[in-house]
């Protein structure tokens, strides 16, 4: 079985200030990574994911991400966060194949402040 | 959402009350899940179908059941709700490949 720890609960940072959100995997199976980041009052959109391959992977707007298997770390990055950023953030392990149960961790509640 | 919806989004029942939420796809991907967001939990998955008819169980699944009649339809029912019921559902879909899943909009129960 995997299990997900999100470490900071809450995060505040200032506009254009880097930010970092922790994510902890366990799990005795290769998995598949993802974040997840939740505007609110709506749904979850993918971030983005790390199947295999190159342990750096990056989204669309910026924010990147590092897959570390011996620290079991999936930690994700901005070197210069927006307002439009504020929302919580998931991290989430599934195994490599099947119905790709996801597991999610508790969430972090990214807050910029101007 | 693209291709997900749900219904209703806001819902408010007494205790003991029976309830369906519905989640709905045009996508026609064979996977989909309900899950219950609770703050300090995340989302926690209730229950799951990898195809028609065919369903199973999630790590919160007491209280709740499934049905699958067609590819494009997934309901949740909570026989007789319950306070502890009051969460955020959201449903989602994916296809057996490596591209995570889309999430519905969610529906927000209340149970008074």
């Amino acid at each position: 079985a995997q299990s997900v720890t999100q470490l900071d609960s809450q995060v505040p940072v200032f506009e254009e200030a880097p930010v970092e959100l922790r994510c902890n995997y366990s799990s005795s199976v290769s998995v598949y990574l993802f974040w997840y980041v939740q505007y609110p009052n709506q749904g979850l959109q993918l971030l983005l994911k790390y199947l295999s391959g190159s342990t750096l992977v990056e989204s669309i707007n910026g924010f990147e991400a590092e897959f570390n298997k011996s620290q079991t770390s999936f930690h994700l990055r901005k070197p210069s966060v927006h307002i439009s950023d504020t929302a919580e953030y998931f991290c989430a392990v599934s195994g490599p194949s099947g119905a790709q149960k996801l597991v999610f961790g508790q969430g972090t509640r990214l807050t910029i402040n101007p | 959402d693209a291709g997900i919806t749900q219904s209703p989004r806001h819902k408010v029942t007494e205790t003991g009350t029976p309830v369906t939420l519905r989640c709905h796809q045009t996508e026609n991907h064979r996977y989909m899940y309900w899950y219950r967001q609770d703050p300090g939990h995340g989302l926690r998955l209730i229950h799951y179908s990898y195809g028609v008819k065919d369903t199973d169980k999630g790590e919160v699944s007491d209280g709740y059941s499934v049905s699958r009649s067609k590819t494009e339809d997934f309901l949740l029912t909570l026989e007789s709700a319950t306070s502890s019921q009051t969460s955020v559902y959201f449903c989602a879909i994916s296809e057996p490949t490596d591209s995570g899943y889309t999430f519905g909009s969610g529906t927000r129960l209340t149970v008074v």
